[in-house]
């Protein structure tokens, strides 16, 4: 079955760029929206984007200035960039596969990110 | 923006009751776009419900959803021990601030 891992720094300092990859095993990237979500500690879940396997990108309006989603298919991946980052960035990263852009049917074990000096 | 907004923050039940979780959506939607999810402590959410009312691959029957336009519930018919967990709905891009099931 398809099975996704995050992987990246576990700690980056404020004002630099949070990236992390995520690696698709058991499947490939055709077909699906794939998608970035966080969690602050103790809290919510927050969307952050996703891209479509054609390349098609969508931001959440609140990140958009700061965030890149890329992928690479012949490595099954795709890729989170997020631009000066601070505290409120801490949180720990989910990657997910989405059905049709809708709901978020695999997702990742997350990867916890924390900015700090 | 939509906002879900769901009810009760934190639900204290027994096992083998009966548990009804709401989400509300600060505007009409369309239930296509609308699921629910469980997560538990150190895990990542894990689909339960999509299309407001479709159980996911694996999802035992005990786990229901329904409604439409602004006000969607989860229904979970009877609690087993491994349901205590925080449930999430989710429209699109947008999710709820979750709701806690607890052991009352």
């Amino acid at each position: 079955q398809v099975q996704l891992q995050e992987s990246g720094p576990g700690l980056v300092k404020p004002s630099e760029t949070l990236s992390l990859t995520c690696t698709v095993s058991g499947g490939s990237l055709i077909s699906y929206y794939w998608s970035w979500i966080r969690q602050p500690p103790g809290k919510g879940l927050e969307w952050i984007g996703y891209i479509y396997y054609s390349g098609t990108t969508d931001y959440n309006p609140s990140l958009k200035s700061r965030v890149t989603i890329s992928k690479d298919t012949s490595n099954n991946q795709f890729s989170l960039r997020l631009t000066s980052v601070t505290a409120a960035d801490t949180a720990l990263y989910y990657c997910a596969r989405t059905y049709n852009a809708r709901h978020m049917d695999v997702w990742g074990k997350g990867t916890t990110v924390t900015v700090s000096s | 923006e939509i906002v879900l907004t769901q009810s009760p923050g934190t639900l204290s039940l027994s096992p083998g009751e009966r548990a009804t979780l709401s989400c509300r959506a600060s505007q009409s939607v369309s239930s296509t776009y609308l699921a629910w999810y469980q997560q538990k402590p150190g895990q990542a959410p894990r689909l339960l419900i999509y299309g407001a009312l479709d159980r996911a691959t694996g999802i035992p029957d005990r786990f229901s959803g329904s409604g439409f336009g602004t006000d969607f519930t989860l229904t979970i018919s009877r609690l087993e021990p491994e349901d205590f967990a925080v449930y999430f709905c989710q429209h699109y891009k947008t999710f709820g601030q979750g709701t806690m099931v607890e052991v009352k």
